[in-house]
């Protein structure tokens, strides 16, 4: 069965530090999909990015970016520059492509909650 | 589109009445998804709908939970007598597929006395 492990439980940083956010998955699926969430203390889930197992190229969004590596079964997220507002915490998650048995739903990790100060 | 919408947002009850909650999905979307958050266990899978029809429901945990989704814009989530250990954040999420971005509603704090 899938598995996402999100080591850090928590990780507090002081405004335009950096920060990444680890998240190792497990899976005996070829095709499979990674995902991030934040939750914001809002309480809701926000979608970030989506990847297919296929697609290795880091992705970067504004102040946002990716490096997937297949080798090492990692997905990690890092904030550039941080803001309070990224102040919440983010999930990893793992859907599989059901094609050997593998599960589609949607397996989170347990979070890492991610507080910046001013 | 007003996004995924849940309701009631809060629900306070007492052991063993029926709680029922409520989703409406993004329309167009075909899958249907109800999670449960709680600090011990995370947000856990409960049950999936495609097309209105039950597809994986292996996360319910036990019978007093069940779910329905009568039409392509309507679920609910029934617990049938409550618990105290019910307690926590019921979200709602729909997408155009299982692998897809899943969109989340506001979810519904549940809390059982």
């Amino acid at each position: 069965a899938q598995k996402v492990t999100q080591a850090q439980t928590e990780i507090s940083v002081v405004e335009k530090e950096d920060v990444t956010l680890d998240c190792v998955y497990e899976t005996r699926d070829t095709t499979y999909y990674l995902f991030w969430y934040k939750q914001p203390p809002s309480g809701e889930l926000v979608f970030l990015i989506r990847r297919n197992s296929f697609d290795e190229q880091n992705e970067i969004s504004g102040r946002y970016s990716w490096n997937f590596q297949k080798s090492t079964s990692s997905f990690n997220f890092t904030i550039t520059a941080s803001q309070v507002v990224d102040s919440a915490v983010y999930f990893c998650a793992l859907s599989e492509g059901g094609r050997r048995g593998g599960s589609e739903k949607l397996v989170f990790g347990k979070g890492t909650k991610l507080t910046v100060n001013p | 589109d007003a996004g995924v919408i849940q309701s009631p947002r809060h629900e306070v009850t007492e052991m063993g009445q029926e709680v029922t909650l409520r989703c409406k999905p993004i329309s167009g979307h075909d899958y249907l998804f109800w999670y449960r958050q709680t600090m011990m266990r995370g947000l856990e899978l409960l049950i999936y709908f495609n097309n209105n029809v039950p597809i994986d429901d292996s996360g319910m945990p036990e019978d007093r939970f069940s779910a329905k989704m009568p039409n392509a814009s309507f679920s609910t989530l029934k617990i049938q007598p409550s618990e105290p250990r019910d307690s926590a954040v019921y979200f709602c999420a729909s997408s155009f597929s299982p692998t897809g971005e899943q969109f989340f509603g506001p979810g519904t704090r549940l809390t059982v006395l």
